[in-house]
């Protein structure tokens, strides 16, 4: 069974369209994450969400808003897709916050805006 | 606010060649320190961990010490195998429960 899976794989859409990305997780923890992997391998979060509530919100477009219906669940809703959005988007959800916490990822959505 | 710096790839190596992947942190307190490996085409999966300082933590032949003396982390392994081949991340925690990355390391092994 796969803990943390994401959908879809890849994406490809034309500029100015709206796209949503799922995310759900099966392991029963309370903290789920968006990443942004850029094309040098980069990783940035961009937001992180604790029990259905939003804890971080890094420096993002609001055209990216992400909703999370139950803590196993965060999706990712993204509008007037422009072409600086092409990147590889992984979820990730850890069991607690604190200093030991460690992530478990996603096998990672790549979006290609044409 | 904690940081990661890590040496820059690629680095290409070939088989059963010692493997050193250098990492250096910044950080308040002692957080757990961890090492990521990212597989082409696949999400980021956990390599090994330490969670306090002069720990080692260790998986498939890759091993990494907690050193607060010099604030690294380096990872090491003594005979790498093609199927290393992958980008390694150095991490450690950042507000809540964030995991701050570094830039990412890739290996490429030859036969």
């Amino acid at each position: 069974d796969t803990a943390v899976s994401q959908t879809p794989k890849y994406l490809v859409t034309q500029m100015g369209n709206d796209k949503s990305i799922k995310c759900e997780q099966n392991l029963g923890h309370d903290t789920m994450y968006w990443y942004k992997q850029d094309s040098k391998k980069f990783l940035k979060i961009m937001f992180s969400y604790n029990n259905k509530e939003l804890i971080i919100n890094e420096t993002v477009p609001n055209r990216f808003s992400p909703k999370s219906p139950d803590k196993a669940h965060l999706n990712l809703h993204i509008n007037s897709l422009e072409l600086g959005d092409s990147a590889v988007y992984f979820c990730a959800s850890s069991p607690k916050q604190g200093a030991t916490t460690e992530a478990f990822f996603g096998q990672g959505t790549r979006l290609t805006v044409v | 606010g904690n940081s990661v710096t890590q040496m820059e790839g690629p680095v290409t190596l070939s088989e059963e060649a010692f493997l050193t992947i250098n990492c250096t942190y910044t950080a308040t307190g002692y957080p757990s320190l961890f090492w990521y490996v990212q597989y082409p085409g696949e999400g980021l999966q956990l390599l090994l961990k330490a969670t306090k300082a002069d720990d080692k933590g260790s998986n498939k032949g890759f091993e990494a010490t907690y050193r607060k003396e010099t604030t690294s982390f380096h990872l090491e392994k003594g005979s790498v195998q093609v199927s290393d081949s992958a980008v390694y991340f150095c991490a450690l925690p950042s507000g809540y429960s964030t995991l701050t990355f570094g830039k990412g390391t890739m290996l490429l092994v030859s036969p």
